[in-house]
């Protein structure tokens, strides 16, 4: 199946300071990629689609000013967590699909973001 | 928009039994159901997936059964194992919109040996 990695897998940071988690696609071109952030126990929360080379789509309620979002080529997402704070503590994972791999979703393996 | 209800949310089995994971979808525009499986700090890994025109597909110990009038999917495991232990969910989604899943809550699935 296709690859999908992130990075880091795992960030500590003190609260005020931004964080920037990459998500590639390695082996095809992602048209649309997913950020999602999952809080112990609970579901996948959709943030934000992005497109490449246009504006992501934010869900209700997710600051797209807090949460940065660039899809500048077809392989490569970046999520930046803008003035970090332990709220924003959670485990945040991206995934991307193409028009190759039709419905399917492919995922990254997750950042771990702790806000000290 | 969507809504996918995901029930139980906590299934406790004895090994060599199966186990039953069911889901409810209410736009009748889904056509496509995947099933993942989490475990803990990991991705979610696709483990079968179905599409509104069959009603069953199997793979090995694993089913998936759809219901399009009732608007209702199942997983269904069969001779469990511990190393079936996760967090399974399920989702819907459809072309018309993208094919953006909409999650359900998930099911933390655990195996006794």
């Amino acid at each position: 199946g296709a690859v999908v990695s992130q990075h880091p897998s795992w960030v500590i940071c003190k609260s005020g300071t931004s964080v920037k988690i990459e998500c590639r696609s390695l082996d095809f071109q992602a048209t649309t990629m997913f950020w999602y952030r999952q809080f112990p126990k609970q579901s996948l929360m959709l943030m934000a689609t992005s497109n490449e080379g246009s504006k992501a789509t934010y869900e209700q309620g997710v600051e797209k000013d807090k949460f940065l979002i660039n899809h500048a080529s077809l392989t490569l997402s970046t999520l930046t967590v803008t003035s970090a704070h332990p709220e924003d503590s959670s485990f945040y994972i991206c995934s991307a699909s193409s028009r190759v791999v039709g419905e399917k979703l492919f995922f990254g393996s997750g950042t771990q973001l702790s806000v000290l | 928009g969507e809504n996918v209800e995901q029930h139980p949310s906590t299934l406790s089995v004895q090994e060599g039994d199966s186990a039953v994971i069911k889901c409810t979808y209410s736009d009748s525009a889904s056509n496509y159901f995947p099933w993942y499986k989490q475990e803990l700090g990991k991705r979610p890994q696709l483990i079968i997936d179905i599409r509104s025109n069959v009603g069953e597909k199997k793979d090995q110990r694993i089913a998936v059964t759809l219901n399009k009038t009732a608007k209702h999917f199942s997983l269904h495991i069969t001779e469990t194992q511990p190393e079936d232990s996760a967090v399974y969910f399920c989702a819907a989604s459809s072309d018309g919109g993208s094919y953006i899943p909409t999650f359900g809550r998930g099911t933390s699935l655990i195996v006794h040996p």
